[in-house]
């Protein structure tokens, strides 16, 4: 079975901290996803990596950045986290092709809270 | 962007019922997904449906694609306790790498 592992499954941070939220994925899937959770807007991409050192900004970038340098790793980045960065972020991978976005992998979730 | 639109919201039932959720989506799609997601926890996929087909089972679920209306629905048959989850609709999107999720459907079955 794939699996999508996510350093944290708690966070908590102070507003302007720098934040790195790591995932790793063990299904040499050359697609990864970072998406954020909020109650009623279900779930929105932040960031999206298609190959080793490639991303593209996803819906919700702002404030974000990631990083791909393995092809198993994809890190999310937040530069100066503020108070309306508190969610539940999802991390997930799917392989390459015509399958890319058929079936995604998720891993657990972070749940951060930023005061 | 939401893509996809799930309808009711909220949704309780008893145990043996079955339950049905919808979807319904804005923009001409390749494929139509549902993912199951248990409280607190990360999304797990649990069917897809093609724009070509109309219908698809697996075990209890089955899935229906209206792509004249843009819409889905998925119905769960003889729900049990275990069943309560978060369901979600998703579809693709033109560029192929991005898969967009409705807010979802929270499911409650009482035993």
């Amino acid at each position: 079975d794939v699996k999508v592992t996510q350093s944290s499954r708690y966070l908590v941070k102070r507003t302007g901290e720098k934040v790195f939220l790591e995932c790793v994925q063990d299904m040499d899937h050359e697609n990864m996803f970072w998406y954020r959770q909020d109650p009623g807007l279900g779930l929105r991409l932040i960031y999206f990596s298609y190959d080793v050192k490639m991303k593209e900004k996803g819906d919700i970038p702002e404030g974000y950045s990631v990083s791909r340098e393995k092809k198993e790793r994809f890190s999310l980045i937040l530069e100066s986290a503020s108070t309306n960065q508190t969610s539940m972020y999802l991390c997930a991978s799917s392989p390459p092709g015509l399958a890319s976005n058929e079936k995604l992998f998720f891993g657990s979730g972070t749940q951060l809270s930023v005061l | 962007s939401q893509q996809g639109e799930e309808d009711p919201q909220a949704l309780s039932i008893q145990e043996g019922e079955n339950a049905t959720m919808n979807c319904s989506y804005k923009t001409s799609i390749n494929n139509l997904q549902w993912y199951r997601q248990n409280s607190g926890r990360g999304l797990v996929h649990l069917i897809l449906i093609r724009s070509n087909e109309r219908e698809k089972h697996s075990g209890r679920l089955r899935v229906t694609l209206d792509t004249s209306k843009k819409s889905s629905s998925l119905l769960i048959t003889a729900s049990r306790a275990a069943d309560t989850a978060s369901y979600f609709c998703a579809t693709d999107r033109e560029g192929g790498f991005k898969t967009i999720f409705g807010a979802g459907t929270r499911l409650f079955v009482k035993a």
